[in-house]
Order: C-alpha cells, then sequence, then structure tokens
C-alpha cells in the first residue's frame, strides 16, 4: 500500500532552517511528483511547490521563492523540503502529499510535520 | 495569487443537501479543468473527495460531487450524514502554481 511517512516535529529558533523529509514506499517513487502544503494552526490549506520525482525539476509558490529549496534522495524513495530564514509565521504542520496525476490530485499525503518557530 | 472564495460556512440536517461554492478567476477555475476537493477532520490529514471538477476517487461515496460553471466550482454534499461535519477546502491550477480556498466549515446540525 501507497504510504509516505514524514520526519518528526521540530522547534526551531527565528532566523534558522529547517529540513523536513517524506520517504515513500508502495509504488516507484519517479513516477509521480511529489507536493509540500503546509496548514498554519486553526488556518487553511497553503501549496508551497512540488518536486518532479523523474527528473528533479522543481516549481514553488512565488511567496516561498528563494526561501524554500526541494530534493530527492531517489535511491532511498525519499524527498525533502527545506525552507530557510524562519519566521514565527513559518508555524505550521507541512505535509508531502502524492500526485496520482496532473491537477493535485493528492489521495496519498504524509503524516504532516509540526514546526515551531519560537525564540 | 489570490486565494479562492469559499463560504465560511454552511449547515444542514441529515439527509439534506448542501452546496459549497469555491470561485475565483478565468487564471484558475475558470481557465483549467483541474478543481479539487479536500475534507478534513480536526486534527487528521487533509482526504481527496474529488479532483478533475467533477471525479472521485476510488472510495469516496457518491453523495459528494463536483461541477463547475465559469469561475465557480461547486461541490455538493446529498444526504448529508453526521460523518460529513468537516472543513472543505477547494483546490485550482493557476497554469503554474495551485491555490487553495480558505475552508468552508460544514455544520450537520
Amino acid at each position: 500500500q501507497v504510504q509516505l511517512v514524514q520526519s518528526g516535529a521540530e522547534v526551531k529558533e527565528p532566523g534558522a532552517s529547517v529540513k523536513v523529509s517524506c520517504s515513500a514506499s508502495g509504488y516507484t517513487f519517479t513516477d509521480y511528483s511529489i507536493h509540500w502544503l503546509r496548514q498554519a494552526p486553526g488556518q487553511g490549506l497553503e501549496w508551497m511547490g512540488w518536486i518532479f520525482t523523474s527528473s528533479g525539476g522543481t516549481n514553488y509558490a512565488q511567496k516561498f521563492r528563494g526561501r524554500v529549496t526541494m530534493t530527492l534522495h531517489t535511491s532511498i524513495s525519499t524527498a525533502y523540503m527545506e525552507l530557510t530564514r524562519l519566521i514565527s509565521d513559518d508555524t505550521a504542520v507541512y505535509y508531502c502529499a502524492r500526485e496520482s496525476s496532473p491537477g493535485l490530485n493528492a489521495a496519498y499525503w504524509g503524516q504532516g510535520t509540526l514546526v515551531t518557530v519560537s525564540a | 495569487q489570490s486565494a479562492l472564495t469559499q463560504p465560511r460556512s454552511v449547515s444542514g440536517s441529515p439527509g439534506q443537501s448542501v452546496t459549497i461554492s469555491c470561485t475565483g478567476t478565468s487564471s484558475d477555475v475558470g481557465g483549467y479543468n483541474y478543481v479539487s476537493w479536500y475534507q478534513q477532520h480536526p486534527g487528521k490529514v487533509p482526504k481527496l473527495m474529488v479532483y478533475d471538477v467533477s471525479e472521485r476517487p476510488s472510495g469516496v461515496p457518491d453523495r459528494f460531487s463536483g461541477s463547475k460553471s465559469g469561475n465557480t466550482a461547486s461541490l455538493t454534499i446529498s444526504g448529508l450524514q453526521a460523518e460529513d461535519d468537516a472543513d472543505y477546502y477547494c483546490c485550482s491550477y493557476t497554469g503554474s502554481s495551485y491555490v487553495f480556498g480558505a475552508g468552508t466549515k460544514v455544520t450537520v446540525l
């Protein structure tokens, strides 16, 4: 069965960076793109970007360009999302999600990783 | 890219139907048939309910249906059940990115 397992919760100080991992299993990793999204406490979903697992190509939301980097380690079927220069507004649950077809048709999600930015 | 516009809340009694609207522009909802809807219960991971405007993933009850007219997409829940009480988010492709609505709280009375 398809599974996406994310790394554990993180607490970071303002200005620091965080790197969240998303380990995939149950399918051929390079067949489907991975999206990254986040949800601040009590707020809605926000799309951050996606990475083409077949090529490593990326497309980031305008809001995060310059601060976010999405990468792969295909040999271990893992995707990573690194966010730099953290501020308190970056406190959120970060999700990876697997696209099944174009259009953010994301039936499979990771469990979420809580990132808390606090001094 | 501005967020899609959804009503903050809708409600209905068990067995009734409710419809959630999702209004965008010709650059997102109106321009592409890549509108999806997600259900989220408190503290849980979002669940895909509809994709490509009106397609249902395997396992999603046919009580959930999606449609689109112009720049507005809609999710209709027919025969409301207690477990449908949740937040619902619409999402649209914009040509280069994706944008979500702020979410609609569906309350089953």
